[in-house]
């Protein structure tokens, strides 16, 4: 299978306490797009990249959130200072240009 | 950026058709609607992609009127396996990232 990968499917950590997350896309796309989602709600944009450009950040929720994509190729999303309100899954998507997205099957983030 | 309507929930039986019906009214001229399905713990899955008139897959079908303000997901003879939230995007060129709560259809044996 191809589709986008996302590592780890599940983090457990304390408040306070930095995480990261990787995302690997579809290989030929180009755009990588990081998302949050909480219970019940439909996906957030955070932020996405073109390439290695990061085209849109400023609806990252906050600056202890940050999102690099070095190569052009996979992606990590780190929180730094977690708190419990951080608690949710963390998706990623990558598209071909402008068009669809095809997300991973997400992250999920518990903050004790 | 467009705004989207949807039902939050509809419950439907085995084997019927279940349209879910989508209201973007002030879609612009560059936009497409996009249609998801979730299940729970797992990413958005692509269902079906329009512009105008109907679009069908081996899945669903789309069905967008001429004013293109609102657009209607059709599922046909659906199963149990189809229980997820549906969402409904309007996307213009990748520049519109805003889902919704989505539709939760439930459907009952």
């Amino acid at each position: 299978d191809t589709g986008v990968s996302q590592d780890p499917r599940h983090k457990i950590t304390k408040r306070g306490q930095n995480v990261t997350f990787r995302c690997d896309p579809i290989s030929e796309h180009n755009r990588l797009y990081w998302y949050r989602q909480t219970l019940g709600q439909g996906p957030e944009f955070l932020t996405y990249f073109q390439n290695e450009a990061q085209l849109e950040k400023s609806r990252l929720l906050s600056d202890r959130f940050s999102a690099e994509r070095p190569k052009g190729s996979f992606s990590t999303l780190e929180i730094q200072r977690t708190e419990q309100g951080d608690s949710a899954m963390y998706l990623c998507a990558s598209s071909y240009r402008a068009d669809t997205q095809y997300f991973g099957p997400g992250t999920r983030l518990t903050v004790l | 950026l467009a705004k989207t309507t949807q039902p939050i929930s509809m419950d439907s039986y085995e084997g019927q058709e279940v349209n879910i019906t989508c209201s973007h009214n002030n879609i612009a001229t560059n936009d497409y609607i996009t249609w998801y399905q979730q299940f729970p713990s797992q990413g958005p899955r692509f269902i079906i992609q329009g512009y105008k008139t109907k679009v069908t897959n081996e899945v669903a079908s789309l069905f967008i009127p001429a004013d293109r303000k609102s657009s209607t997901l059709s599922l046909p003879r659906v199963s149990l396996s189809d229980t997820a939230v549906y969402y409904c995007l309007v996307d213009n060129y990748g520049q519109n990232f805003v889902f919704g709560p989505g539709t939760r259809l439930s459907v009952l044996p």
